[in-house]
């Protein structure tokens, strides 16, 4: 298996562009994560899907971030408009429904200047 | 709620020392424990992982014990090497299809030869 698949594996954008993040897991796994890794918070959960749909969104710090799931091979982070504090690297991980291990993407490491 | 502490880091050691890395948690059931690393440029793999009280997880040198009594799993290794030179995440999980992952907030590792 190719394992965890992230793009763009790199994102430069100006402030208040809209930035689309893509995740496709592991075929079978039927949980998906978003985290967001930055210095100052170290990994934070943004949201999680289980079977394509969203279980709890508690992390996904404001309005201007949104995921979706539309099936099991595929997901995407929004965040619309960007913001320079949004600048971190961003990890999506997938797991299956019993054991608790996750398989994590390399990242994409956004920029908002 | 869940939480995971760890020693806070850098950790640097010459090669061939030993390594321990502390970690405790607070849980409310009887979680599964796992330690994660994350190299440079890359996302988080699974190191090991314990399940139960006094299991050991174990994995390329490096092992932990789950101690209940202590709520610890302290991660070692009797002799490191420059190529372990990363972050190390000690986690825990619920189970039970509660799949949200609590993570400490990683500890890094340097290794000088």
């Amino acid at each position: 298996d190719a394992g965890v698949i992230q793009s763009p594996r790199h994102e430069v954008t100006e402030m208040g562009q809209e930035v689309t993040l893509r995740c496709k897991p592991i075929s079978g796994h039927d949980y998906l994560f978003w985290y967001r890794q930055t210095m100052m918070r170290g990994l934070e959960l943004l949201i999680y899907f289980n079977n394509n749909v969203p279980i709890d969104d508690s992390g996904m710090p404001e309005d201007r971030f949104s995921a979706k799931m539309p099936n099991a091979s595929f997901s995407t982070l929004k965040i619309q408009p960007s913001e320079p504090r949004d600048s971190a690297v961003y990890f999506c991980a997938s797991s299956f429904s019993e054991g608790g291990e996750q398989y994590f993407g390399p990242g994409t490491r956004l920029t908002v200047t | 709620g869940n939480s995971v502490t760890q020693m806070e880091g850098p950790v640097t050691l010459s090669e061939e020392a030993f390594l321990t890395i502390n970690c405790t948690y607070t849980a409310t059931g009887y979680p599964s424990l796992f330690w994660y690393v994350q190299y440079p440029g890359e996302g988080l793999q699974l190191l090991l992982k314990a399940t139960k009280a006094d299991d050991k997880g174990s994995n390329k040198g490096f092992e932990a014990t789950y101690r209940k009594e202590t709520t610890s799993f302290h991660l070692e290794k009797g002799s490191v090497q420059v190529s372990d030179s990363a972050v190390y995440f000690c986690a825990l999980s619920e189970g039970g299809g509660y799949q949200k992952v609590t993570f400490g907030t990683g500890t890094k590792l340097q290794v000088i030869p």
